[in-house]
């Protein structure tokens, strides 16, 4: 199993610019998330899923939105980047909500908005 | 939400245990106590959950008070493989998706 990967690792964007990251999960969890984590924080929450086809705010909504097309990726987006939104990016899944093995997390995104 | 309180950072020799604190005085009844942990440019992972009882599996053990206001995560035998950033969450399991990881304490392991 892969487990949690995300696409791309790296990414410089200028401002204004749009981008879509992808997260997918091969183990067949129900619950995914996009955190983000700016330096010397910890992580906060943008978006969550439930499942396919839903998606619901999470601490840190604004300036990105996501979808849930396929229970195994989970797309977060930024429709108009802002130097703001530079940070790293962190995808996790969990077969429940937390669950008896918490939720597990991909390797991250580091994204620059210049 | 209710909230935790880490120390920022501690250092603690290779190879003897480590006994890293949270407080969480606000805790209710229906919140588990997690801990995850970020090893420097990685993703968290988790480490371990418990509510009331002390909880132990083969990266640690955790030991929650009687009153569940405070917890302490114990690593028995540190290596130089667990330095990083620990972190403490409470987290309702009754449909609450929302959380804060905070800042967490960082452990320093002394060769």
């Amino acid at each position: 199993n892969a487990g949690v990967t995300q696409t791309p690792k790296f990414r410089v964007l200028k401002t204004g610019q749009s981008m879509t990251l992808l997260c997918a999960q091969d183990m067949n969890h129900e619950y995914m998330y996009w955190y983000r984590q700016d330096p010397g924080m910890g992580l906060r929450l943008i978006h969550y899923s439930v499942g396919e086809g839903t998606t619901a705010k999470g601490e840190v909504p604004d300036g990105y939105n996501v979808s849930r097309l396929k229970k195994q990726n989970f797309l977060l987006g930024l429709e108009s980047a802002a130097p703001s939104q530079t940070s790293v990016y962190f995808c996790a899944s969990s077969y429940l909500p937390w669950g008896n093995n918490g939720q597990f997390f991909g390797p991250g995104t580091r994204l620059t908005v210049l | 939400d209710a909230k935790t309180t880490q120390p920022n950072s501690m250092e603690s020799n290779e190879e003897e245990p480590v006994h890293l604190p949270c407080n969480h005085s606000t805790i209710s009844g229906t919140d588990y106590i997690h801990w995850y942990r970020q090893l420097p440019s990685q993703g968290p992972e988790y480490v371990i959950h418990g509510l009331t009882s002390n909880v132990n599996n083969r990266m640690a053990s955790l030991a929650i008070a009687e009153d569940r206001k405070s917890s302490t995560l114990i690593l028995h035998r540190a290596t130089l493989r667990d330095a990083a950033v620990y972190y403490c969450i409470l987290r309702d399991d009754f449909g609450n998706e929302k959380l804060t990881f905070g800042t967490g304490t960082r452990l320093t392991i002394i060769p």
